[in-house]
């Protein structure tokens, strides 16, 4: 069974500071895709960057960007020049091939202080 | 577009009564599914559709039971009410999986609890 770990049940960060959340996985698939998602105390779920398995670059978007290690399992994401805005719950999420099913990990509760 | 849509925001039930959250798309979608969020375990995937009239169970479908008559609709009920169902209920849709570029669309969730 796929399972996801996120290790840090909360952080703090100091605004314009750079902070990065952890992400561990295991699969014995090849082909698969992670995601961050973003929950902030509205509720809404936000995709915020996804990184396909075979694709060996990191991806990213503006502020964003992820250190994929395959080998090792690990799905980290950076956030650079943290903003109040980014005050929110994440979770890393997993899906194997084509299925649509994600598989979430438990999230971790990111304060952006000021 | 009013993309994923869910109603109600918020419900209390009693122990032993019965409910449809309600969830709706319009984006043509052919994937739905529901979640279930609970505090410490993140998103649990409940059940899931890849198209009207096809339902398939996820991690934790006990208690739930679903239908796709059409492909905007995809309500989940709960017959009989526990407490171990109170949580907050996604609902998400997208098209079926065929680009790394394609986005699940999660509607705004409803908080339950069962009393």
């Amino acid at each position: 069974a796929q399972t996801v770990t996120q290790s840090q049940p909360e952080m703090s960060v100091q605004e314009a500071e750079t902070v990065t959340l952890s992400c561990t996985y295991d699969t014995s698939e090849n082909n698969y895709y992670l995601f961050w998602y973003k929950q902030p105390p509205s509720r809404q779920m936000i995709l915020v960057i996804r990184q396909e398995a075979y694709k060996q670059q990191n991806a990213t978007e503006n502020r964003f960007s992820v250190n994929f290690q395959k080998a090792a399992k690990s799905f980290s994401l950076k956030i650079s020049d943290s903003q109040l805005g980014d005050t929110a719950m994440y979770f890393c999420a997993f899906m194997i091939g084509a299925t649509n099913k994600l598989i979430f990990g438990t999230g971790t509760l990111l304060a952006v202080q000021p | 577009n009013a993309g994923v849509t869910q109603t109600p925001k918020f419900q209390v039930l009693k122990t032993g009564q019965s409910m449809t959250l309600q969830c709706a798309q319009d984006m043509n979608h052919e994937y739905m599914s529901w979640y279930r969020q609970d505090p410490g375990m993140g998103l649990r995937l409940i059940h899931y559709s890849v198209g009207a009239g096809i339902t398939d169970q996820g991690e934790v479908p006990n208690g739930y039971n679903v239908s796709r008559s059409t492909t905007e609709d995809f309500p989940l009920r709960l017959l009989s009410a526990a407490p171990s169902q109170t949580s907050v209920y996604f609902c998400a849709s997208s098209y079926v999986f065929t680009a790394s570029t394609d986005t699940q669309y999660f509607g705004p969730g409803t908080r339950l609890t069962v009393l």
